[in-house]
């Protein structure tokens, strides 16, 4: 069965630190990979996604995540956070034809600031 | 372009009451996905359907729980009786299947506090 571990519960940083959140995932075939954000009462939003190509994916809000196909990790990365970037932040996969995505359990990033 | 639409955005109810949720999908997407958000577990998959008709709905904690989806533009989610423990916010999306990669879009959610 497919599933999408994230290592961390909550993040905290201050700001102008860069920040880079785990995410790795549990399936043989071909995947699409995408983090979305949640801010504070909002709902989910799509930050960026893979599904083929350069596996630097650049998204919105200077936010890019690498996919590492060998390490079955797509690591978020963002070179300086703001107060602004305080948000949860989730990792999802799908896997071959199948319609739903699987999500990870979340990341809460709180930056300082 | 309107994005998913849920309605009502907060629903404060008493135990033993039925309540409905209800999405309307951005239009011509063709699979819908409900969730469920609390802090103690997280964002969980109910249901999702493709092309109106459900594919797992493992995800359902019980039978209080019911989803309908009788046309591609409408889906509701009810919840008979409702319980305290049923509080959370619940997210519908949709999204559509072309290949595989395109994303879930979601709704504002709905708020539901049982009392």
């Amino acid at each position: 069965a497919q599933s999408v571990s994230q290592h961390n519960h909550h993040v905290i940083l201050s700001e102008a630190a860069s920040l880079e959140l785990g995410c790795n995932y549990s399936y043989g075939g071909t995947v699409n990979l995408f983090w979305y954000v949640q801010y504070p009462g909002q709902h989910l939003q799509l930050l960026l996604k893979y599904f083929s190509g350069d596996p630097l994916v650049k998204g919105i809000k200077g936010f890019e995540a690498e996919f590492i196909k060998s390490k079955f990790s797509f690591n978020l990365r963002k070179p300086s956070v703001q107060w602004s970037d305080t948000a949860e932040y989730f990792c999802a996969v799908r896997g071959g034809s199948q319609g739903n995505l699987i999500f990870g359990k979340g990341t809460k990033l709180s930056v300082k600031p | 372009d309107a994005g998913v639409i849920q309605s009502p955005r907060h629903e404060v109810t008493e135990m033993g009451q039925e309540v409905t949720l209800r999405c309307k999908p951005i239009s011509g997407h063709d699979y819908l996905f409900w969730y469920r958000q609390t802090m103690m577990r997280g964002l969980e998959l109910l249901i999702y359907f493709n092309n109106n008709v459900p594919i797992d709905d493992s995800g359902m904690p019980e039978d209080r729980f019911s989803a309908k989806m009788p046309n591609a533009s409408f889906s509701t989610l009810k919840i008979q009786p409702s319980e305290p423990r049923d509080s959370a916010v619940y997210f519908c999306a949709s999204s559509l299947y072309r290949g595989s990669n395109q994303p879930q879009h979601f709704g504002d959610g709905t708020r539901l506090s049982i009392l």
